[in-house]
C-alpha cells in the first residue's frame, strides 16, 4: 500500500531547540501539504507545494518556521527556535488531483 | 480569505440513530472533500464532490454538494460504533489550497 511516511512519530524537545520533521510523499503525487492540528485550532494549513514549488505558506509563522522540498521524495518542516506553543500534531499529506492522503503525523511536545 | 465553517462541533447519538454534519464555505468551491479521523489517528479521505447538486452514497453515508457549490452535508444513517471519529469537510477553489473545516466530533452510545 502506498502511503505518506512521516518521521519522527513523536518528538519531545526543550524550548529553543531546532526541530526538523520529515515527510516522504506518495510516489507520483505532485502536491504536498503541511498541516498542524491542535484541539483549539483544528487543522491549520501551514504550507503547500506543487511540483516542489511552494505555492502558499501564508499560514506559517515565518520568523521560526520553514518548509522545503529538496527533492520529490522529501519534504521538510523546520522550527527554529521551538516554543511551547508549537506543541501539536504536524501532518504531512500528498495528493494529485485534489484530494490529500495524510501521513500518521509527528506529535511534537516542546517543554 | 477562504473560510470553511462546519457544524455542529460535537454530536453525541445513540447507536442506530442518524447523524448529519454541515459545511459552509464563504466562497464558491470547485470541489469539496470529506475526511474521517479516528481518535488518535490521521484524517482519511472519504470522498470528493465536484458537481453542483451532486449526491454520492457510500453504504450508510450520503454526501451532498449544494447547488451553489458553497455548502455540503454528510449524513450517516443508523450509526454504528465504528462511525466514531471526527468528520472534516475541506474545500478547494481551483488549484488553490485545501481548507479544512473545524470538524464534527461524533461519539456514540452503544
Amino acid at each position: 500500500d502506498a502511503r505518506v511516511t512521516q518521521t519522527p512519530r513523536d518528538k519531545v524537545t526543550e524550548m529553543g531547540q531546532e526541530v526538523t520533521m520529515r515527510c516522504q510523499p506518495i510516489l507520483g503525487h505532485n502536491t504536498v501539504f503541511w498541516y498542524r492540528q491542535t484541539m483549539m485550532q483544528g487543522l491549520e494549513l501551514l504550507a503547500y507545494f506543487r511540483n516542489r514549488a511552494p505555492l502558499d505558506d501564508s499560514g506559517m509563522p515565518k520568523d521560526r518556521f520553514s518548509a522545503e522540498m529538496p527533492d520529490a521524495t522529501l519534504a521538510t518542516l523546520k522550527i527554529q527556535p521551538s516554543e511551547p506553543r508549537d506543541s501539536a500534531v504536524y501532518f504531512c499529506a500528498s495528493g494529485s488531483g485534489g484530494n490529500a492522503f495524510f501521513g500518521q503525523g509527528t506529535r511534537l511536545t516542546v517543554v | 480569505g477562504q473560510q470553511v465553517m462546519q457544524i455542529p462541533q460535537y454530536q453525541h447519538v445513540q447507536e442506530g440513530e442518524d447523524f448529519t454534519t454541515y459545511c459552509n464555505s464563504s466562497t464558491t468551491l470547485s470541489n469539496i472533500q470529506w475526511y474521517k479521523q479516528r481518535p488518535g489517528g490521521h484524517p482519511v479521505f472519504l470522498i470528493q464532490l465536484v458537481k453542483s447538486g451532486e449526491v454520492k452514497k457510500q453504504k450508510r453515508l450520503t454526501f451532498q454538494f449544494g447547488e451553489a457549490k458553497k455548502n455540503s452535508s454528510l449524513h450517516i444513517t443508523a450509526t454504528q460504533t465504528t462511525d466514531v471519529g471526527t468528520y472534516f469537510c475541506a474545500g478547494q477553489r481551483g488549484a488553490q489550497k485545501l481548507v479544512f473545516g473545524q470538524g464534527t466530533r461524533l461519539t456514540i452510545n452503544p
